[in-house]
């Protein structure tokens, strides 16, 4: 079964400052990685996603993350933090067949403080 | 384009009543699903359905059925709401194939009394 682990349930950073969100995932295959954020009171938007190839990618609102196969981890960065990136964020991880879906982690909640 | 549409956004229910959250989508997509988000849980899988006609059950699907008899719409029914319903819930759609990306919509938040 396919699992997803977020280690960090808060984090709070000074604006300017860079960021790090861990992202740790249980999968038998080569997996489907996803990084969504959500906004208070607004649904999930899609930040980045991984499938194959290059094992950095890069997403919207100037965040990456990497893919590294052999710690099982898929951690979101950010070289400097706005005020409007205080969200929460969720990890999530699936295959891409019709029948599939997605698990997420728990998510963590983003605090920028000015 | 209005993408994933839920509604009702609130709704109050006393224990024992019955209600059914809309969720409908103009992207075309066959793949749809309801997901429930709970503090510290993150979004946990509730229905899914694969295109008209099929569905299929996810992580929590007690107490809740739905069904898929168009493309668009994808309702979640509530049949004897509990208290351990309350939630918020989101509805999800995506295509099927090399994409994978899940458009969510805005989430319904759901008490029950």
């Amino acid at each position: 079964a396919q699992s997803v682990t977020q280690p960090d349930i808060h984090i709070t950073v000074s604006e300017g400052a860079s960021l790090e969100l861990r992202c740790n995932y249980s999968y038998g295959a080569t997996p489907y990685l996803f990084w969504y954020v959500q906004s208070p009171g607004q649904g999930l938007q899609l930040l980045l996603k991984y499938f194959s190839g290059d094992t950095l990618v890069q997403g919207i609102k100037g965040f990456e993350a990497e893919f590294k196969r052999s710690q099982s981890s898929f951690n979101l960065r950010k070289p400097s933090v706005h005020w409007s990136d205080a969200a929460e964020y969720f990890c999530a991880v699936g295959k891409e067949t019709s029948g599939s879906r997605l698990t997420f982690g728990e998510g963590t909640q983003l605090t920028v403080n000015p | 384009n209005a993408g994933v549409t839920q509604t009702p956004k609130f709704q109050v229910l006393k224990t024992g009543q019955s209600m059914t959250l809309q969720c409908a989508q103009d992207m075309n997509h066959e793949y749809m699903s309801w997901y429930r988000q709970d503090p510290g849980m993150g979004l946990r899988l509730i229905h899914y359905s694969v295109g008209a006609g099929i569905t299929d059950q996810g992580e929590v699907p007690n107490g809740y059925n739905v069904s898929r008899s168009t493309t668009e719409d994808f309702p979640l029914r509530l049949l004897s709401a509990a208290p351990s319903q309350t939630s918020v819930y989101f509805c999800a759609s995506r295509r099927t194939g090399n994409n994978g990306e899940l458009f969510f919509g805005e989430g319904s938040r759901l008490t029950v009394l």
